[in-house]
């Protein structure tokens, strides 16, 4: 089950400065896509989300940009700060009506470290 | 702040053994699930839950598997006969009904899990 991939293992940046994390999808379908943080020995928690019918969604230093055309979305971290060091999955899922939550499916994560 | 929890924190077990893996949702949430993440691989979904009964299950979750929410506060996942390959982290998830547009699902800390 390949619906959701984050092609990048891992990535390193300095303190101060942007962090990109990339995420496709296979699955036409699905029309919500979320990112996932999670520190060690600790499960993960919602970071963003973005809904279909946008293509950007920002909060604070975390902003989230979907291309639905190439099935991409990606998470913009600026500045990126040390303690933002996680491994980051991105999530997407098939909305319903009737706030069904199923479908979710994670990519294999993208472990962010940020240098000071 | 609510949050999700989970026991036992690290279950050790032997091949061919039940176990069963407890959590306690967020206390107002009506939809749980369970997913695993098999070391160094991506979160898996395994089951949703909803009214007392499954409302999805992947095809991880096989005959072996089983949920239950034997009263108001736990949701437990018990694993009828081990095998090797069911030692992973296995994470519990609460979501709220209404959350339409957000779909946050919080999750619990993990089991880990290890079968010898």
């Amino acid at each position: 089950d390949q619906q959701v991939k984050q092609n990048s293992p891992s990535l390193s940046v300095q303190e101060g400065r942007i962090s990109i994390l990339n995420c496709d999808y296979t699955n036409s379908m699905f029309d919500y896509f979320l990112w996932y943080k999670k520190y060690p020995a600790e499960g993960p928690t919602f970071l963003i989300s973005i809904s279909s019918i946008k293509d950007k969604n920002e909060d604070g230093r975390f902003t989230v940009f979907l291309n639905k055309s190439a099935k991409h979305l990606s998470l913009h971290i600026v500045p990126s700060q040390p303690g933002d060091s996680a491994v980051y999955f991105c999530a997407a899922a098939v909305k319903q009506q009737r706030a069904n939550n199923n479908d979710m499916r994670f990519g294999a994560g993208t472990r962010l470290t940020v240098k000071p | 702040e609510p949050e999700v929890t989970q026991t036992p924190s690290h279950q050790v077990t032997q091949m061919g053994q039940e176990v069963i893996l407890r959590c306690v949702p967020i206390s107002n949430h009506l939809y749980f699930y369970w997913y695993r993440q098999i070391l160094g691989q991506k979160v898996e979904f395994l089951v949703s839950f909803y009214n007392n009964e499954i409302s999805e299950k992947s095809e991880i979750f096989d005959d072996q598997f089983s949920v239950e929410r034997p009263d108001g506060s736990n949701f437990t996942l018990k694993i009828r006969s081990t095998k090797l390959e069911d030692s992973a982290m296995y994470f519990c998830a609460s979501s709220a009904i209404g959350q339409a547009f957000r779909n946050e699902q919080f999750f619990g800390p993990g089991t880990r899990l290890t079968v010898l």
